[in-house]
């Protein structure tokens, strides 16, 4: 089974501090992707990678940034954490290529920004 | 712009059947998913439809007509495990996801 991995499931952190949300994916995918989840809202994405050290923005990039190192990791960064950032983030990622688009999620990390 | 609709919260009873509708206004049409989430957990995947017609998948079943720009997802044989929001999205003509809110679903024993 693909197995995506987020590594804080609740982050408390205060306004202007540096947050880092790591997601590390066990079965070779290509493409991965950062999501927040609001009330109310659909999925919006952040940003995107479709392989090592490349990067795409996506609806909302203001405020974040990203890295992607490995193939396996691709991290969220938050450079001053400010409270209209207190959400759900999610990771993604899928195999690539021609397939579907198909995503595999990690199970979301409930950040809240004071 | 773009838009996907689809209704806030429903309710249904254990055992019965439920349809879950989804109209979309897109640039562009590369297919369609419905994504299932229980609370507090990730989403996963349950169909992907990229041709009009209903595939069928168990006690679940997903209908397109991109003509309308619509889709519903069918469950059949209701169990209290179901209750989840159900999340549709639509793959654009650059190969995005565009996502509704969800759907919340309460099943009702």
């Amino acid at each position: 089974d693909v197995k995506v991995t987020q590594s804080s499931r609740y982050l408390v952190k205060r306004t202007g501090e540096k947050v880092f949300l790591e997601c590390v994916q066990d079965m070779d995918h290509e493409n991965m992707f950062w999501y927040r989840q609001d009330p109310g809202l659909g999925l919006r994405l952040i940003y995107f990678s479709y392989d090592v050290k490349m990067k795409e923005k996506g609806d909302i990039p203001e405020g974040y940034s990203v890295s992607r190192e490995k193939k396996e990791r691709f991290s969220l960064i938050l450079e001053s954490a400010s409270t209209n950032q207190t959400s759900m983030y999610l990771c993604a990622s899928s195999l690539g290529g021609s397939d579907t688009g198909e995503l595999f999620f990690g199970e979301g990390s409930r950040l809240t920004v004071l | 712009g773009q838009n996907i609709d689809q209704p806030t919260e429903m309710t249904a009873t254990e055992g019965a059947i439920v349809q879950i509708n989804c109209t979309y206004q897109t640039s562009g049409f590369n297919g369609l998913f419905w994504y299932q989430q229980h609370a507090g957990e990730a989403p996963t995947f349950l169909s992907y439809n990229v041709l009009d017609g209903l595939e069928e998948k168990g006690r679940f079943s997903s209908f397109l007509s991109r003509s309308k720009g619509y889709s519903y997802l069918l469950l059949k044989e209701l169990q209290m495990k179901d209750s989840a929001s159900y999340l549709c999205a639509v793959l654009d003509s650059n190969y995005q996801l565009i996502w509704g809110a969800g759907t919340k679903l309460i099943i009702k024993p």
